[in-house]
C-alpha cells in the first residue's frame, strides 16, 4: 500500500514569493492534515480536513497561508507571501478517521528555506 | 502547564540497556496517546498507541499510561543504536479531537 505523498521534498525561494505544497493521501483514508514542524519542536496542526470539509483551521494563518482539499482526496498547501519566519518542514498526514484509535500515516515532508 | 511536556533530552543510554522516555499531559479528558519516532531528516512514525492505564507491550517497547496522575511512558529494551532518534508524545485531545505533539526527546544510543 502506497503511504502518503508530499512534493515537492525541497522548495527553496525568496521571501515575498509564493509557494504551494501538495498531498496525496493514502487511499481510503477520509481525513488528512497539515502540520509545520520547526527544528526541535514537535508537529503543529495548521489545518484538518474531514473529507472535503475544513474542520479545524484555527491555527491556520490565514492572512498567507491558505488550503484546499477538492473532492476530497489530494490537498494543497499554499503560502502567498512567504516571510523569513514560514522556514520550516511542512508535514502532511491521514488517517481513516474513525475511533480514538484513529492512527495518523505521515508523509516526507516538504522542507522550506524562505531567504 | 504545555498541554505535553517532554524532556528535550539528549538522553544516552548504553547499547543493551532500558531507555525511559517519559510524558506529562494537561487535558485530564485525553484518551488516546500516542509514541511517534523520528529519525533526522524524517517524518514522524508510529510506534505505540495506548488508551487504558497500565502496560502495553510490542516486542522491545512498551507503554505505560497513569491517567490519575497524567503521565505517560515508552520503555525500550534492549536498546539499540538504530534506536538513536527523537521521541515524540502526542494525544489526543478531549474537547476539540486535536492531536497534540510534545517537543520530543532525543534518545542517543551509545554503542
Amino acid at each position: 500500500e502506497a503511504g502518503v505523498v508530499q512534493s515537492p521534498r525541497y522548495k527553496i525561494i525568496e521571501k515575498k514569493q509564493p509557494v504551494a505544497f501538495w498531498c496525496n493521501p493514502i487511499s481510503g483514508h477520509n481525513t488528512l492534515y497539515w502540520y509545520l514542524q520547526n527544528l526541535g519542536q514537535g508537529p503543529e496542526l495548521l489545518i484538518r480536513y474531514e473529507n472535503e470539509e475544513a474542520v479545524d483551521d484555527s491555527q491556520l494563518p490565514k492572512d498567507r497561508f491558505s488550503a484546499e482539499r477538492l473532492k476530497g482526496v489530494d490537498s494543497t498547501l499554499k503560502i502567498q507571501p512567504a516571510e523569513l519566519g514560514d522556514s520550516a518542514v511542512y508535514l502532511c498526514a491521514s488517517s481513516l478517521g474513525v475511533g480514538r484509535s484513529d492512527t495518523q500515516y505521515f508523509g516526507p515532508g516538504t522542507r522550506l528555506t524562505v531567504l | 502547564q504545555k498541554e505535553v511536556e517532554q524532556n528535550s533530552g539528549p538522553l544516552s543510554v548504553p547499547e543493551g540497556a532500558i531507555a525511559s522516555l517519559n510524558c506529562t499531559y494537561s487535558d485530564r479528558g485525553s484518551q488516546s496517546f500516542f509514541w511517534y519516532r523520528q529519525y533526522s531528516g524524517k517524518s514522524p512514525e508510529l510506534i505505540m498507541s495506548i488508551y487504558s492505564n497500565g502496560d502495553k507491550e510490542d516486542g522491545r517497547f512498551t507503554a505505560q499510561l497513569n491517567k490519575a496522575s497524567q503521565y505517560v511512558s515508552l520503555l525500550i529494551r534492549d536498546s539499540q543504536p538504530s534506536d538513536s532518534a527523537t521521541y515524540l508524545c502526542a494525544l489526543r485531545m478531549n474537547r476539540d479531537d486535536k492531536i497534540i505533539f510534545g517537543k520530543g526527546t532525543r534518545l542517543h544510543i551509545l554503542p
